[in-house]
């Protein structure tokens, strides 16, 4: 069975503080590591795609990174706008299914 | 805006109900999700269809059904309610059958049984 698993559950930064979080998944044959980001209320919004081992996408302040094991979401010079949760999801190859991990609640104080 | 519209925005019912959730993806996309979210669970994965056909089943109970219709709306049905349904649901949809991971998800019908 497909496992993702993120940590930590929650993160407070000061503005500017840079940071990462940490999606790590058990998944027979990856076909993608995708991250999202979901606002209270709201629905996720899709952020980037990662397909395999040493990929890297960018996005403003975000980078996302991808290993064997695991996948990073890093933040630089955070602002109080990406206050948000963020998801990391993993589909294999048998399906288009995604799994989504637990998420990180990101606090991001002025 | 997603794109991606989803009906009712809340719904409040009682043990044993049954309440129907719609959804309307964005134009032009075949495939619609379903997933629920708790606060225990997380975003789980209930169903996908891709041009009025089932594609993908996830943890889906029994006493859920769901289908897409010749316009492509697609309707999550939920009968024999129980207070462990309680959550959000939300609809997503892809234009590419969910290849490239990205879905984009309404705003979740916020479902409440009493």
């Amino acid at each position: 069975e497909d496992q993702v698993t993120q940590s930590p559950e929650a993160l407070r930064l000061q503005e500017g503080e840079s940071s990462s979080l940490n999606c790590s998944y058990t998944v027979s044959g990856l076909r993608g590591l995708f991250w999202y980001r979901q606002d209270p209320g709201k629905g996720p919004e899709f952020l980037f795609t990662l397909y395999s081992a040493g990929e890297e996408k960018e996005k403003e302040r975000l980078k996302a990174t991808l290993t064997k094991k695991e996948s990073f979401l890093h933040i630089t010079a955070p602002k109080p706008e990406d206050s948000a949760t963020y998801l990391c999801a993993a589909a294999n190859n048998a399906g288009n299914m995604l799994t989504f991990g637990g998420g990180t609640r990101l606090m991001v104080k002025p | 805006d997603s794109g991606v519209t989803q009906t009712p925005k809340h719904l409040i019912t009682a043990t044993g109900q049954r309440v129907t959730l719609r959804c309307s993806p964005r134009s032009g996309d075949l495939s619609v999700y379903w997933y629920q979210q708790s606060l225990d669970q997380g975003l789980q994965f209930l169903i996908q269809y891709y041009n009025g056909e089932e594609r993908a089943k996830g943890n889906i109970l029994e006493r859920f059904s769901a289908q897409q219709f010749p316009d492509l709306h697609s309707e999550l049905n939920l009968s024999s309610l129980e207070l462990g349904d309680s959550a959000l649901y939300f609809c997503a949809s892809s234009v590419d059958g969910g290849v490239t991971g990205e879905l984009f998800f309404g705003e979740g019908s916020r479902l409440t049984v009493l």
